[in-house]
C-alpha cells in the first residue's frame, strides 16, 4: 500500500499567519491526490482535489499545489475558522490511504 | 441539495454482524462511485471501501473478506454488511460521494462485550 507522511504532526499558528503542510507519498501517485479539514465531532470537508483544484465553495485562501510523490496544503492567511485537522489523501492505487492528519492549533 | 444520511450503527459483541446504511439525496448512488470511511476514537481517518456505478468493489485489506458493500438503486442507498466484527473495528463510519466531496454525518460502531 501507498503510505502517505504527513508534516507536520501538529502546529501552532496565529489568525493571519501563511500556513504550510506538506504530504509526501512512498512512490508516485501523478496528481491524485485531495486535502481534507475536519473540525471535532464533525465530518471531513473537502478542500483540494487532482491536487490543485479547489472544490466549489472553498475559500481562495486554501491553495494545493505538488506532483508524483511530493504536496503541499497551503493557508495563505489563517481564519479563526481554519482551526482544524488536515488530512491527504491518495486516490491514485487501493488501498486509498489517508496521511496521518495535521492539527493546526491556535498559538 | 446532496445529502447522505448513515445509519444502523450501534453496540455489537466480538465476532458479531452489523449492516450500516447510506441513504443519499439530491443524486442517484448508482450514478457515482460511493465510500466508506471510518474513524476509531481519537485517531485517523482509513478508508474503508468503495463501490464503482459499475458495480465493482474493492476494500481495504483490514476489513477484506469480512465486509461487503452493496447498493439498493430503488432506495438509492448503500449498504456496508459487516460480520466477525473486532474491537478494532470500533469507529465512526461515513459514507461519502466520488472524490469523498459529499460526507454523511457518520454512525458509530462499537463492537466490545
Amino acid at each position: 500500500a501507498i503510505q502517505m507522511t504527513q508534516s507536520p504532526s501538529s502546529l501552532s499558528a496565529s489568525v493571519g499567519d501563511r500556513v504550510t503542510i506538506t504530504c509526501r507519498a512512498s512512490q508516485g501517485i501523478s496528481n491524485d491526490l485531495g486535502w481534507y479539514q475536519q473540525t471535532p465531532g464533525k465530518a471531513p470537508k473537502l478542500l483540494i482535489y487532482g491536487a490543485s483544484s479547489l472544490q466549489s465553495g472553498v475559500p481562495s485562501r486554501f491553495s494545493g499545489s505538488g506532483s508524483g510523490t511530493d504536496f503541499t496544503l497551503t493557508v495563505s492567511s489563517l481564519h479563526p475558522e481554519d482551526f482544524a485537522t488536515y488530512y491527504c489523501l491518495q486516490s491514485y492505487n487501493f488501498p486509498w490511504t489517508f496521511g496521518q492528519g495535521t492539527k493546526v492549533e491556535i498559538k | 441539495e446532496v445529502q447522505l444520511v448513515e445509519s444502523g450503527g450501534g453496540l455489537v459483541q466480538p465476532g458479531g454482524s452489523l449492516r450500516l446504511s447510506c441513504e443519499a439525496s439530491g443524486f442517484t448512488v448508482s450514478n457515482n462511485y460511493m465510500s466508506w470511511v471510518r474513524q476509531a476514537p481519537g485517531k485517523g481517518l482509513e478508508w474503508v471501501s468503495v463501490i464503482y456505478s459499475g458495480g465493482s468493489t474493492y476494500n481495504a485489506d483490514s476489513v477484506r473478506g469480512r465486509f461487503t458493500l452493496s447498493r439498493d438503486n430503488s432506495k438509492n442507498t448503500l449498504y456496508l454488511q459487516m460480520n466477525s466484527l473486532r474491537a478494532e473495528d470500533t469507529a465512526v463510519y461515513y459514507c461519502a460521494r466520488d472524490d469523498l466531496d459529499y460526507w454523511g454525518q457518520g454512525t458509530l460502531v462499537t463492537v466490545s462485550s
